[in-house]
């Protein structure tokens, strides 16, 4: 069956640098991709709508410029957290089609 | 906007039925679906209604009632393993465009 493949799995990174997380779909093209965002013990909430070839839907409230979404393949879309902070500290997940199908997720620690 | 309710806790006994319950506001409706997802786990989908009644895969069923705005996520035998956290989920508010998650219900199974 289709399946979606996150990287890296977990991130520690300094406060102020910035880390890239990798979503790919491994066996089946996918010219959307959505990124959520889950804070322990909460519910996922979409950050943004990565769209193949032309920009990405943000979510109202997330920073645009502070998390920087690419999707140049049908197969790959990368999330940039820009200038991290430790308030960014989070569980990020991927998917590659409405519902079915998500990354394992990345657990993001800035120190 | 779009909003769904759960309850926030649930317990259950091994081998017994529970009902994790969900309502939802949404100004288009296109669908209602069931997420596991275990502790820093990625969310695995369970299930899918759109129409008004009961679905059945193996010991789970979901129910909805499009008229009272309401579904549920039936788990039968339980079984150690289905200690999780629950979301529903619907699409929209205007067709299959994204997905907005409920609070999520932690179920927790005991001897």
């Amino acid at each position: 069956g289709a399946v979606v493949s996150q990287h890296p799995s977990w991130v520690i990174c300094k406060s102020g640098t910035s880390v890239k997380i990798e979503c790919r779909s491994l066996d089946f093209q996918a010219t959307t991709m959505f990124w959520y965002r889950q804070f322990p013990k909460q519910s996922l909430m979409l950050m943004a709508t990565s769209n193949e070839g032309s920009k990405a839907t943000y979510e109202q409230g997330v920073e645009k410029d502070k998390f920087l979404i690419n999707h140049a393949s049908l197969t790959l879309s990368t999330l940039t957290v820009t200038s991290a902070h430790p308030e960014d500290s989070s569980f990020y997940i991927c998917s590659a089609t409405l519902e079915a199908f998500f990354g394992q997720g990345t657990r993001l620690t800035v120190v | 906007g779009q909003s769904l309710e759960q309850p926030s806790e649930v317990t259950a006994v091994e081998g017994a039925i529970v009902q994790i319950n969900c309502t939802y506001q949404t100004s288009g409706f296109y669908g209602l679906s069931w997420y596991q997802q275990h502790d820093g786990g990625a969310p695995t989908f369970l299930s899918y209604n759109a129409l008004d009644g009961l679905e059945e895969t193996g010991r789970f069923s979901s129910f909805l009632s499009r008229s009272d705005s309401y579904g549920y996520l039936l788990l039968q035998e339980l079984q150690m393993k289905d200690s999780a956290s629950y979301f529903c989920a619907v699409r929209g508010p205007f067709g299959n465009e994204k997905l907005t998650f409920g609070t999520g219900t932690r179920l927790t199974i005991i001897p």
